[in-house]
């Protein structure tokens, strides 16, 4: 049974950085991709990035929203994706999926999500 | 790159169909057949409805079907259920190497 399992949100303050994990179990880990999702309080999903398997050259893309402040990265050896969150702002407050995306586009699995609040 | 645009919300009595429109352009929605759906209950995750326009996962109901024409897709669900009532996002693969979602539509069983 495949299961993604993130950690690592809390309480933040403004500028501050704080790295979720993302922890796979029930497929090969570095067969796939790995992407992140976040979903503000009351409001819709947003795409955050998504990092490529190696053998696709581990590469990473980003939404404008986060590039440059977040980093995506993986270890596929502990099955493991990491989003690493630098300067943190307000409006970066959300709860973060961490979600399998396919070839074909869509997202097929999708953890629990993980709490991260923005606040002074 | 913009959300996609979705009604807010829809409406419709148990037994009845609704459709949920996914408006997007020729760089994502109109240009990719990688057009998804998903169902989210209240403090849940999303769930995967639909994925390359009209594609049910194994265990999605066959009262979920998706279409698409041209920059719109659509979300039809016929025989309304109370378990229906949810919100529902569409997602799109884009010319960006990204991915672009639907603002949501809240779906309510009368």
């Amino acid at each position: 049974e495949v299961q993604l399992v993130e950690s690592g949100g809390g309480l933040v303050q403004p500028g501050r950085s704080l790295r979720l994990s993302c922890t796979a179990s029930g497929f090969t880990f570095g067969d796939y991709a790995m992407s992140w999702v976040r979903q503000a309080p009351g409001k819709g999903l947003e795409w955050v990035g998504f990092i490529r398997s190696k053998a696709y050259g581990g590469t990473t893309e980003y939404a404008a929203s986060v590039k440059g402040r977040f980093t995506i990265s993986r270890d596929d050896s502990k099955s493991i994706a990491y989003l690493q969150m630098n300067s943190l702002k307000t409006e970066d407050t959300a709860v973060y999926y961490c979600t399998r995306p396919l070839g074909t586009g869509e997202f097929d699995y999708w953890g629990q999500g993980t709490l991260v609040t923005v606040s002074s | 790159q913009s959300a996609l645009t979705q009604p807010a919300s829809v409406s419709g009595s148990p037994g009845q169909s609704i459709t949920i429109s996914c408006t997007g352009t020729s760089s994502d929605v109109g240009g990719y057949n990688y057009v998804s759906w998903y169902q989210q209950h209240p403090g849940k995750a999303p769930k995967l409805m639909i994925y390359e326009v009209s594609n049910r996962p194994s265990g999605v109901s066959n009262r979920f079907s998706g279409s698409k024409s041209g920059n719109t897709a659509s979300l039809t669900i016929s025989g309304l259920q109370a378990e229906d009532e949810a919100d529902y996002y569409c997602s799109s693969y884009t010319s960006s190497s990204s991915w672009v979602f639907g603002g949501g539509t809240k779906l309510t069983v009368l």
